[in-house]
């Protein structure tokens, strides 16, 4: 059972213009919401995170939004831009205990110029 | 400081063989894991350990066996490989287990069973 589904699978957005990537999950006790981005050829690298106590958390162009009753999240990069082009991961997991970090099935994002 | 290497970068592999990837970290994480991605299915966890001396089962590991003498290395190895098992396969490591902690990927090894 996929704990976590992204979607849409792929997007290709025009330089400049906004990306928007959404991810849904099932389960309630999840507390901790990370985004990893994935360049090809390489490992994926931790882009930013959120926790349920805010809304919202930007770090530059990225933000996640987050809205707990919806047990919904979602990044959203600003003014993409051509090197933003990756893979782009959402999870969730519960922290603490033996918790595992559930992934969704990826997002392949393209920015073209 | 190389932070996580995985050995060997790619592999072709004959149906029936035994094979082990290897993983070491010098980050000194206590926690490591083993994913493998496959297109349309994201990253799938097979196997963690929370600390040295520790394993644990993830999503997929059925075929996939682990050890983890030490902090630094987590190698991977299929007993008896499969076509199924054609993958890219990535080990991670993170300060702590449990999920909530930055985990830190390596490059990669491509591996085809054929």
């Amino acid at each position: 059972q996929q704990q976590v589904k992204q979607s849409p699978q792929s997007l290709i957005v025009q330089k400049g213009g906004i990306s928007i990537i959404n991810c849904a999950y099932e389960n309630t006790a999840f507390d901790y919401f990370p985004w990893y981005q994935q360049f090809p050829g390489k490992g994926p690298a931790l882009l930013i995170a959120i926790r349920p106590d805010v809304s919202e958390k930007k770090e530059g162009r990225f933000t996640i939004s987050f809205n707990k009753s919806a047990k919904q999240f979602s990044l959203h990069i600003m003014d993409s831009q051509p090197g933003d082009s990756a893979t782009y991961f959402c999870a969730a997991t519960q922290e603490g205990g033996n918790n595992r970090l559930a992934f969704g099935k990826g997002n392949q994002v393209v920015v073209i110029p | 400081i190389a932070g996580i290497t995985q050995a060997p970068t790619s592999q072709i592999l004959a149906a029936g063989r035994r094979m082990t990837l290897r993983c070491t970290q010098d980050m000194r994480h206590n926690a490591m894991y083993w994913y493998r991605q496959d297109l349309g299915l994201g990253l799938r966890l097979i196997h963690y350990s929370n600390t040295a001396g520790t394993t644990g089962k993830g999503e997929v590991p059925d075929g996939y066996s682990v050890s983890r003498a030490n902090t630094d290395d987590f190698p991977l190895t299929l007993a008896s490989a499969v076509p199924s098992q054609t993958s890219v396969y990535f080990c991670a490591s993170s300060l702590v287990g449990g999920g909530a902690d930055e985990q830190f990927f390596g490059p990669g090894t491509r591996l085809t069973v054929l």
